[in-house]
């Protein structure tokens, strides 16, 4: 198993730029959520997703926009990306609930310039 | 909302000292608690996770946290730690009224001097 895998693992953006950050597990996990993680601030949710086609909304939601189509999938739209969207983004999955043990990804780091 | 305090940003110690990373959230009902740890370079993985029963937890690695639910605290602990537990600490809560968000504190950056 490849477990939690996220691309690309660092990008650089211009202010107003889209993007997708992808995310994808191979174990069949049913809960998966994006985090940011900015130095000082440990780690926040932005979205997070108990299965295919159904997400809702973290800490951060702002700016950030998720879909569910599979089980395998997560990935995070940056809309219009703005410098305060500069951090690293980590994907994480469980299998079924946030009572099970989280498998997180290597992270992307990601710069707005 | 619920949150996540751990207030020491930053600790440093000698090889074989004893440690004691602080951990306390705000929810007054029924909560998960985690301990999560980022060596450098690597994912976040799972040190320990209290569910409930016994307050005292034994996680990977020598490392153990109690629970102390007067206190709404969840303290890391290890009696003689390594030069390899360098790393990033992180507790988390999940509580049982969101029973789909963990809430992550900021972190504590542990140093071991050789």
């Amino acid at each position: 198993n490849a477990g939690v895998t996220q691309t690309p693992k660092f990008q650089v953006l211009k202010t107003g730029q889209s993007m997708t950050l992808q995310c994808a597990q191979d174990m069949n996990h049913e809960y998966m959520s994006w985090y940011r993680q900015d130095p000082g601030m440990g780690l926040r949710l932005i979205h997070y997703s108990v299965g295919a086609g159904i997400t809702d909304q973290g800490e951060v939601p702002n700016g950030y926009n998720v879909s569910r189509s599979t089980t395998e999938d997560f990935p995070l739209r940056l809309l219009s990306a703005a410098p305060s969207q500069t951090s690293v983004y980590f994907c994480a999955s469980s299998r079924s609930t946030t009572l099970e043990t989280q498998y997180f990804g290597p992270g992307t780091r990601l710069l707005v310039l | 909302a619920q949150s996540v305090s751990q207030h020491n940003h930053h600790v440093i110690l000698s090889e074989a000292a004893s440690l004691e990373l602080g951990c306390n959230y705000s929810y007054g009902g029924t909560v998960n608690l985690f301990w999560y740890v980022q060596y450098p370079g690597q994912h976040l993985q799972l040190l320990l996770k209290y569910f409930s029963g016994d307050p005292l937890v034994k996680g990977i690695k020598g490392f153990e946290a109690e629970f102390i639910k007067s206190k709404f605290s969840f303290n890391l602990r290890k009696p003689s730690v390594q030069w390899s537990d360098t790393a990033e600490y992180f507790c988390a809560v999940n509580a049982y009224s969101s029973a789909s968000k963990i809430i992550f504190g900021s972190g504590t950056r542990l140093s071991i001097r050789p």
